[in-house]
């Protein structure tokens, strides 16, 4: 199994310009979360997918962030426009039939800087 | 509000030492707990998921221990190696298996040669 696939590895960006961060999860996994990690909050939750459909997206930091899972296998996250406080680290995480007893498994990571 | 707490928030032990750390966690509407190690430069890697109070799990020289009623999950680590310095993230599932896990800051080991 190629794991969780994220993309891209790297990104550094001015200033109000789009990013578009992008995730193909586990084949078969039914959820999808985007973290991201920064030095004072640590791992926190974005958004989070079930079938496609976003379930919980309270974690996301404001209108400039959006995220879309148009099918089972893709899933973006798009900041517009960016700014320097949106450097950080962003995951993409899936899992199957929920958190509870099951392990999530993450991407590599994109690290974004915005300068 | 759910809060995860990890202690110590970092930690340095000298190879060969054993230590532990600890993660703690509601006790109410309990559904699992999560151990993640999280070597830098790298993604968070699954240890163990534990879902029953009393549960023990074991994976090498790490194990762990849980306990539900009490709202705390020790992580211990047998004869520290340099290769276990990384980062132990405990994370915790809200009220029901669709809810978002909430992690903790994580105890930073590093192990000293």
């Amino acid at each position: 199994d190629a794991g969780v696939i994220q993309s891209p590895r790297h990104e550094v960006t001015e200033m109000g310009q789009e990013v578009t961060l992008r995730c193909k999860p586990i084949s078969g996994h039914d959820y999808l979360f985007w973290y991201r990690q920064t030095m004072m909050r640590g791992l926190e939750l974005l958004i989070y997918f079930n079938n496609n459909v976003p379930i919980d997206d309270s974690g996301m930091p404001e209108d400039r962030f959006s995220a879309k899972m148009p099918n089972a296998s893709f899933s973006t996250l798009k900041i517009q426009p960016s700014e320097p406080r949106d450097s950080a680290v962003y995951f993409c995480a899936s899992t199957y039939g929920g958190v509870s007893g099951n392990t999530i498994y993450f991407g590599e990571g994109s690290w974004l800087t915005v300068v | 509000i759910l809060n995860v707490e990890q202690s110590p928030q970092s930690l340095h032990v000298q190879e060969g030492d054993s230590t532990n750390f600890t993660c703690s966690f509601p006790s109410s509407n309990f559904y699992a707990l999560h151990w993640y190690r999280w070597e830098t430069a790298k993604s968070p890697e699954a240890l163990f998921v534990m879902t029953l109070n009393g549960d023990e799990k074991k994976k090498g020289r790490i194990s762990a221990t849980l306990n539900t009623k009490e709202g705390y999950s020790y992580l211990y680590i047998k004869g520290s190696q340099p290769e276990d310095s990384a980062t132990y993230l405990c994370a915790f599932p809200g009220y029901s298996s669709a809810s978002k896990i909430i992690f903790g800051s994580g105890t930073r080991l590093s192990i000293r040669p």
